[in-house]
């Protein structure tokens, strides 16, 4: 069974701060990881892969295999940036379903 | 079209009726998925379609929930004699084919059942 967690549901941080969002997965496999991302009032939307290595709106993250994590980072946080994030996870099975995580917001303020 | 569209995009009914929920995806993408967003369970895989057929239907919470696709494009999601817990935002998406392409998301279709 494939899972994703995402342990914090809200982050609050000032503008110019970090910000680190984390997500913790379990597949038996080697997974696809993603992270989508919805602002206020706009669909979701792919904010990066992890096969692609790079960077997005100056958000990076890093598949650890060892850690089973997929860790999403800026190092200076725009308010901008608030929205809801969403850690997902796709199989090698027929069809890559994903499987997404609880999501956290994001709350950057002035 | 742009992006993927769905329709309607809000829906009140009485408990007990059925409801059809349309996706139109991205011209040319073979793969469609739904996904229902609620507040207790988050995000969650409904079924997916590649072309006509659907290959995994493992998400669908019951049989009264079904789903068609046909000419390889619009897929209907239909929802019947509903009940209060199916009230959440129904969400399409659509990719290019099944190989790990990234998933484009419609605007969801927000049911409420009363």
């Amino acid at each position: 069974a494939q899972r994703v967690t995402q342990p914090e549901k809200l982050l609050s941080v000032f503008k110019g701060a970090p910000v680190e969002l984390k997500c913790n997965y379990s597949y038996s496999g080697s997974p696809e990881l993603f992270w989508y991302v919805q602002y206020s009032r706009q669909r979701l939307q792919l904010l990066l892969r992890h096969i692609s290595r790079e960077s997005i709106k100056g958000f990076t993250a890093d598949l650890n295999k060892g850690e089973t994590s997929f860790h999403l980072k800026k190092p200076f946080a725009q308010e901008e940036d608030s929205a809801m994030y969403y850690c997902a996870l796709s199989g090698t099975a027929a069809g890559n379903k994903l499987t997404f995580g609880g999501g956290t917001r994001v709350l950057v303020k002035p | 079209g742009a992006g993927v569209s769905q329709s309607p995009s809000n829906k009140v009914t009485e408990k007990g009726k059925d409801v059809e929920l349309r996706c139109d995806p991205i011209s040319g993408h073979t793969a469609l998925y739904w996904y229902r967003q609620s507040l207790g369970q988050g995000l969650e895989f409904l079924i997916y379609f590649q072309g006509n057929s659907a290959p995994d239907k493992s998400g669908l919470p019951s049989d009264r929930f079904s789903a068609e696709r046909t000419g390889g494009s619009v897929s209907t999601l239909t929802i019947q004699r509903t009940q209060q817990e199916d009230s959440a935002v129904y969400l399409c998406a659509s990719s290019q084919a099944a190989g790990n392409q990234p998933q484009h998301f419609g605007d969801g279709t927000r049911l409420s059942i009363l």
